[in-house]
């Protein structure tokens, strides 16, 4: 399974956008990219995925580099709520999750 | 719709007693999951179903068993708790074809 690299921590100032890196060098063609928050000790939720194009919903936006061995999730206008634990999966070919530590983010008023 | 619920939230075991976990959803989805998660860690995969009476071990499966015998419920026993099994039990479906998960609310279960 590609395994995932996400800084530890970040802080973003509330109303400005959020860009959350993930490193998945080890992606296979075939891998998705998911991603996934946990907000104060909640079970996880689902924010967006994407194999190979850009992908945005109303939660949030990815972009996926064209080698695909990185991401970015964006939050477009971060608020309080958006508090939370965010997870970047790379999601095996049976379906399975596996959770890494994630990157802390603190919004900030 | 409910979603997933997990019964109970909160539990407190001695060394050596035994419980089951229930997790229920309302979304007649094919597959279930039980996950485990540690202070500051992210989730590790217990075991899993992919269909009424079926079931599958995970990342960390020892200390645990499990039952699907209704497609709605995934049963986890912990047999003879140990303190090491103290930690924060996810339930989470998903419907076939689909790979987005859908999580439960968490039993925090402590066993001293």
């Amino acid at each position: 399974d590609a395994k995932t690299t996400q800084p530890p921590s970040m802080d973003c100032a509330e109303g400005r956008a959020a860009n959350l890196p993930c490193n998945h060098s080890t992606i296979s063609g075939n891998e998705y990219v998911y991603w996934y928050r946990q907000i104060h000790s909640q079970g996880p939720q689902y924010i967006i995925h994407g194999l190979k194009n850009n992908e945005t919903n109303e939660m949030a936006s990815l972009i996926i580099t064209e080698d695909r061995k990185s991401s970015t999730l964006i939050l477009p206008h971060a608020t309080l709520r958006d508090t939370a634990v965010y997870y970047c999966i790379v999601l095996s070919n049976d379906y399975k999750l596996s959770f890494g530590a994630g990157t802390t983010v603190t919004v900030r008023a | 719709n409910a979603g997933v619920t997990q019964t109970p939230k909160f539990r407190v075991l001695k060394t050596g007693q035994s419980m089951t976990l229930l997790c229920a959803q309302d979304m007649n989805h094919e597959y279930m999951y039980w996950y485990r998660q540690d202070p500051g860690m992210g989730l590790r995969l217990i075991h899993y179903s992919v269909g009424e009476g079926t079931t599958a071990k995970g990342e960390v499966p020892d200390g645990y068993n499990v039952s699907r015998l209704k497609k709605q419920n995934f049963l986890l026993g912990l047999e003879s708790a140990a303190p090491s099994q103290t930690s924060v039990y996810f339930c989470a479906s998903r419907t076939s074809g689909v790979r987005e998960q859908f999580f439960g609310p968490g039993t925090r279960l402590t066993v001293l």
